[in-house]
């Protein structure tokens, strides 16, 4: 079957630096998607990784190992602002997405 | 401004009484999607569309409609809606320079009483 772990809640500080991780298996791949959503609003675009490796994007960064069918999401220099849920995503071989349930990401002063 | 739209943002209804959720986009996409989001589930896929009159089931199809007449809108259709149908639910689409960029509508709360 077609599958995206990630951890239901994590708590991080101010200024930190946070990683949240997402396995994945699904019936064929081309990428892997993350997206952010804030309580309340649309999911919002991130990153989309298909080769393995790093991909930097200002504060956030995305890695994905397609043979470990892993990937994570970096985010440097919290701020409160990024309180919200991180949605990963997977793309299967119908160009399909598969979601995770999402990663409630809290951020303390 | 490029956006999905979706109307209305929040509904309250009775069992049985049908209704129809708008999706609407102005960016030219080809591809059109709606989703359902229910607490510890995440996101999951009701129908899509690569194009006009071009329709396919998602992972939870059931007692949902849509069709795709035009290339700008989408619309959700619950012909006899149940409480198991109430949910956040959102239109996205992609296409284009964007096509492996999902947008997304700002949301339609459904409560079925």
């Amino acid at each position: 079957g077609q599958n995206i772990d990630q951890p239901t809640e994590m708590t991080a500080t101010e200024g930190a630096i946070v990683q949240i991780n997402c396995t994945y298996q699904t019936s064929g791949f081309n990428g892997l998607f993350w997206y952010q959503q804030h309580a309340g609003e649309a999911p919002t675009f991130l990153s989309y990784n298909v080769l393995d490796g790093l991909e930097e994007k200002g504060r956030f960064s995305s890695f994905l190992s397609r043979s470990k069918g892993y990937s994570y999401l970096l985010l440097k220099e919290l701020q409160m602002k990024d309180s919200a849920s991180y949605l990963c995503a997977s793309m299967d071989s119908n160009y399909q997405l598969i979601w995770g349930a999402g990663t409630k990401l809290i951020i303390k002063p | 401004e490029a956006q999905v739209t979706q109307n209305p943002r929040y509904l309250i209804t009775v069992t049985g009484k049908k209704l129809t959720v708008t999706c609407s986009q102005n960016m030219n996409h080809e591809y059109m999607s709606w989703y359902r989001q229910d607490p510890g589930l995440g996101l999951r896929q009701i129908y899509y569309s690569m194009n006009v009159e071009v329709t396919d089931k998602g992972d939870v199809p059931e007692g949902y409609k849509v069709s795709r007449k035009e290339k700008r809108n989408f619309p959700l259709i619950l012909e006899s809606p149940s409480p198991n149908q109430t949910s956040l639910y959102f239109c996205a689409s992609s296409g284009g320079e964007y096509i492996n960029e999902q947008f997304f509508g700002p949301g339609t709360r459904l409560t079925v009483l």
